[in-house]
């Protein structure tokens, strides 16, 4: 079975504090996913990786940037958290060849 | 641009009961997938059924079905002998074909399973 981890389920932090949030998977995916999920708008993705130390902007990186030095991990930074960052972010993963995507249990951050 | 749409925010259905959750999509890609994900309250995000776009057959999952209808890009998902753990949001997404090949997910919809 493939597993995604993430490095905290809940997570508290204040504004303007770093904010770095790990995922790592088992399966030697290529590709990794970060995206967040807010109540009425869905899964909107924040930035993907589909190599290692390779990087695309998905639909709304402002305010995030990622790290991919090891295929199995794909962190997620917020350089200065505010409080329109309190947010689920979920983090997925899926190999080359096949479309359908792999979660983590997800991280839900409070920025107070 | 790929968009997806699920315009029904909620659901409820009785236990035992068949419901049937909506989407339409809208891509200019010829060759595509289309998923629906299951996220149970407070748990992980499920892959439920996958249909591939070229592909005429409707994907069977168990209790688990699709309507897939290509040229109307809608892709309903049909949910029979419903259980209480189906109670769960429902997630309708939609990759391109291809090695970099990214999701777009619709807003999802909240399925009640009442006893």
């Amino acid at each position: 079975d493939v597993k995604v981890t993430q490095s905290s389920r809940y997570l508290v932090k204040r504004t303007g504090e770093k904010v770095f949030l790990e995922c790592v998977q088992d399966m030697d995916h290529e590709n990794m996913f970060w995206y967040r999920q807010d109540p009425g708008l869905g899964l909107r993705l924040i930035y993907f990786s589909y190599d290692v130390k390779m990087k695309e902007k998905g639909d709304i990186p402002e305010g995030y940037s990622v790290s991919r030095e090891k295929k199995e991990r794909f962190s997620l930074i917020l350089e200065s958290a505010s409080t329109n960052q309190t947010s689920m972010y979920l983090c997925a993963s899926r190999p080359t060849d096949i479309y359908e995507q792999y979660f983590g249990p997800g991280t839900r951050l409070t920025v107070t | 641009a790929q968009t997806v749409t699920q315009s029904q925010p909620e659901m409820s259905v009785q236990e035992a009961e068949t419901v049937t959750l909506s989407c339409t999509y809208d891509t200019s890609e010829n060759n595509y997938y289309l998923f629906w994900y299951k996220q149970p309250p407070s748990r992980q995000m499920i892959l439920v059924i996958r249909q591939e776009a070229y592909k005429q057959q409707n994907a069977t999952e168990n209790r688990f079905s699709v309507n897939f209808q290509k040229a109307a890009k809608s892709f309903s998902l049909k949910i029979s002998d419903s259980q209480l753990g189906d109670t769960a949001m429902y997630f309708c997404a939609l990759g391109r074909w291809g090695a970099n090949s990214k999701l777009t997910f619709g807003k999802g919809i909240t399925l009640s399973v009442r006893p």
